[in-house]
């Protein structure tokens, strides 16, 4: 069982449409990161949350921090083909080592 | 450099064979990490440097896997006696510092024949 459960892992839709993903765990987190990775690329951070119930917004892209600040969601209004990649979100924990989730596959097709 | 470099890029090594990976982390920074992602998978967590000391390396799969970081720069993942279960992306990180932004490498895709 991983520690951060993400669904759904695989996400196809159409250009212009909404999209949620989501980040689960039984555990309670200091902070939650986000991250993109595209393909032949390294993860690169999209957004740390640190407060129970924050909402950060970048762009089209909305990140909130469930208040128990054990889960975590992402929303992505009018998906663009450029935005097509593999979504994880990871905790980091007091040595600084991030533990990541499964990720969720996003293909945004023009 | 502007950002981590990771060499080689890709990787095909005969089953049994040893093979190094290296990872140049960006200029100053102390933290240096190794993570594997196995294909469709999230990365994991192999080993963590700060400067020269590896402070953790909990997450090696086998004695087969071994780091270092002599200099507390330049960092080398060595694998011996590859298996195919190997097979995968190997990531690397730096970061300035607890609670500092860590910035990844493009990896190396790894496949043992």
């Amino acid at each position: 069982t991983q520690l951060l459960e993400q669904s759904p892992q695989f996400l196809s839709i159409q250009e212009g449409e909404n999209l949620t993903v989501y980040c689960n765990s039984s555990s309670v987190f200091s902070s939650l990161q986000w991250y993109r990775q595209e393909p032949g690329e390294g993860p690169v951070l999209l957004v740390t949350v640190v407060t129970g119930g924050e909402v950060k917004k970048l762009k089209r892209l909305t990140f909130q921090f469930g208040d128990a600040r054990k889960d975590s969601s992402l929303h992505i209004t009018a998906a663009q083909p450029g935005d097509t990649g593999l979504y994880l979100c990871a905790a980091l924990n007091a040595g600084n080592m991030l533990t990541f989730g499964g990720g969720t596959r996003l293909m945004v097709k023009p | 450099g502007a950002g981590v470099s990771q060499s080689p890029r890709y990787k095909v090594a005969k089953r049994g064979q040893d093979v190094a990976l290296r990872c140049d982390p960006i200029s100053g920074h102390v933290s240096l990490f190794w993570y594997q992602q196995a294909l469709g998978q999230g990365p994991e967590f192999l080993t963590y440097f700060q400067n020269e000391a590896q402070l953790d390396k909990s997450g090696l799969p086998s004695d087969r896997f071994f780091a270092e970081r002599p200099e507390g720069s330049v960092s080398t993942l060595k694998i011996q006696r590859t298996q195919q279960e190997d097979s995968a992306v190997y990531l690397c990180a730096s970061s300035g510092g607890l609670g500092t932004e860590a910035f990844f490498g493009q990896g190396t895709r790894l496949t043992v024949v």
